[in-house]
This record gives C-alpha cells, sequence and structure tokens, in this order.
C-alpha cells in the first residue's frame, strides 16, 4: 500500500534553533517528493522537489534530503524564524504510467506542525 | 497565492441546502483540482479536471459535483448528499495533469454546515 509518515506529529522549538522533520515513504515506483508548507488557513507552498537522482535540495534555510534506497527524506530548517511557524507537508508521486488517467498518484502525507516561539 | 483566487474564504450553509465553491486561475493551467483538509487528515482529492470539458473522480467524490466548461474555473458544488461537508476547501492548479507537476494551491475556502 501506497504511504507516506512524517514525524513528528508536531514539534516546538525556539526562534533561531535548527529542526528536522523526517519523511518516510512506501510508494513505488517512486517518481518525486515534494516538501510543501502551509500556514494556517491558507493553501500549501511547495518549498522543494527531489528526484530519484537527487541526494540534497536547498532553498534557503530549508534543506530537504532524499535516501531512494530507504525511501526517506528530511527537511531540515536552519536559524528558525517566527515566520517558520506552520505545517510541513511531504508528498510522493508515483512514476507517471501507474494508475495512468488519474491522479491517484500523489500520495500526501498528514503533515508536521511546527511551531516557532521566540 | 499564485494566481488562483477561491471564494468566499468563510461560508456558512444550513444542513440540507446545496452549496458552490468558486476557484478560477490565471495561469493558464490544463489541470485542475479539488481537496478537502480535515483536522488530523492529509489532502484527500475530491476531484480533478486534466483539460475542459473533461473531469474525474478523487477519492472522496460522493456528494460532491463539479464542471469544467472553462480553461480558468473549476467550480466545486457540495450537495446535501455529502454526509460530513464541514472541511477546509482547496483548489490547486498544475500546467499539466502528469502528477509530476507542482500544484499550486488557493487560499481556501473554510465551509460550515449547521
Amino acid at each position: 500500500k501506497n504511504q507516506v509518515e512524517q514525524s513528528p506529529q508536531s514539534l516546538i522549538i525556539l526562534e533561531g534553533k535548527n529542526c528536522t522533520l523526517q519523511c518516510n515513504y512506501t510508494v513505488s515506483p517512486f517518481s518525486n517528493l515534494r516538501w510543501y508548507k502551509q500556514d494556517t488557513g491558507r493553501g500549501p507552498v511547495s518549498l522543494t522537489i527531489m528526484t530519484f537522482s537527487e541526494n540534497t535540495k536547498s532553498n534557503g534555510r530549508y534543506t530537504a534530503t532524499l535516501d531512494a534506497d530507504t525511501k526517506q527524506s528530511s527537511l531540515h530548517i536552519t536559524a528558525s524564524q517566527l515566520s517558520d511557524s506552520a505545517s510541513y507537508i511531504c508528498v510522493v508521486s508515483a512514476r507517471p504510467g501507474v494508475a495512468a488517467g488519474n491522479n491517484r498518484k500523489l500520495i500526501w502525507g498528514l503533515g508536521t506542525s511546527l511551531a516557532v516561539n521566540p | 497565492d499564485g494566481g488562483i483566487t477561491q471564494s468566499p474564504k468563510y461560508l456558512f450553509r444550513k444542513e440540507g441546502q446545496n452549496v458552490t465553491l468558486s476557484c478560477e486561475q490565471n495561469l493558464n493551467h490544463d489541470a485542475m483540482y479539488w481537496y478537502r483538509q480535515d483536522p488530523g487528515q492529509g489532502l484527500r482529492l475530491i476531484y480533478y479536471s486534466q483539460i475542459v470539458n473533461d473531469f474525474q473522480k478523487g477519492d472522496i467524490a460522493e456528494g460532491y459535483s463539479v464542471s469544467r466548461e472553462k480553461k480558468e474555473s473549476f467550480p466545486l458544488t457540495v450537495t446535501s448528499a455529502q454526509k460530513n461537508p464541514t472541511a477546509f476547501y482547496l483548489c490547486a492548479s498544475s500546467p499539466r495533469g502528469s502528477g509530476s507537476d507542482e500544484q499550486y494551491f488557493g487560499p481556501g475556502t473554510r465551509l460550515t454546515v449547521t
């Protein structure tokens, strides 16, 4: 069964500290993995996308890693800011052709709720 | 919110009434999607459309209907048949419907049915 599991479910850190969020998946065959940031009451916004051959990708203070062998990804946030408080969602896409003709190829995680306190 | 608008932001309805949520995009994207988000659950796909005048059911289509008469518009109707309509509804679009493209989301509509 295709699944995406994220941990921790929630996290509280102090402003300026670093943190790492985890995503484990069982989606196969794998196409890509995205991390989205969702502010409360808003739509998700894409942070990074990683394909099978990529190990690390950065977007400002956000760095995503991918281990396709162990089917794990992480999102590292450096020098956290109050504006980083949000839910971070991992989404895995199966390779095009699987379940062709429908969008069930996207498997969404439940997200990690991050609170950055002053 | 990437050129996608949803209206209204908050919507209140009485049980038994149909209600239509608006979604418009000016990104010239072919594909559009409707998701539902509930506390403690991941986004769940309701309907999606990869091209004008065509749409497919997602994982939780029962009690919902859509239309795609124009490329830029993909309204969602929540019917009285939907058992638990209170939720946060998100509309998204992508250049194509391959599943590999980034989806751009609107700001969402929070529907409360009492």
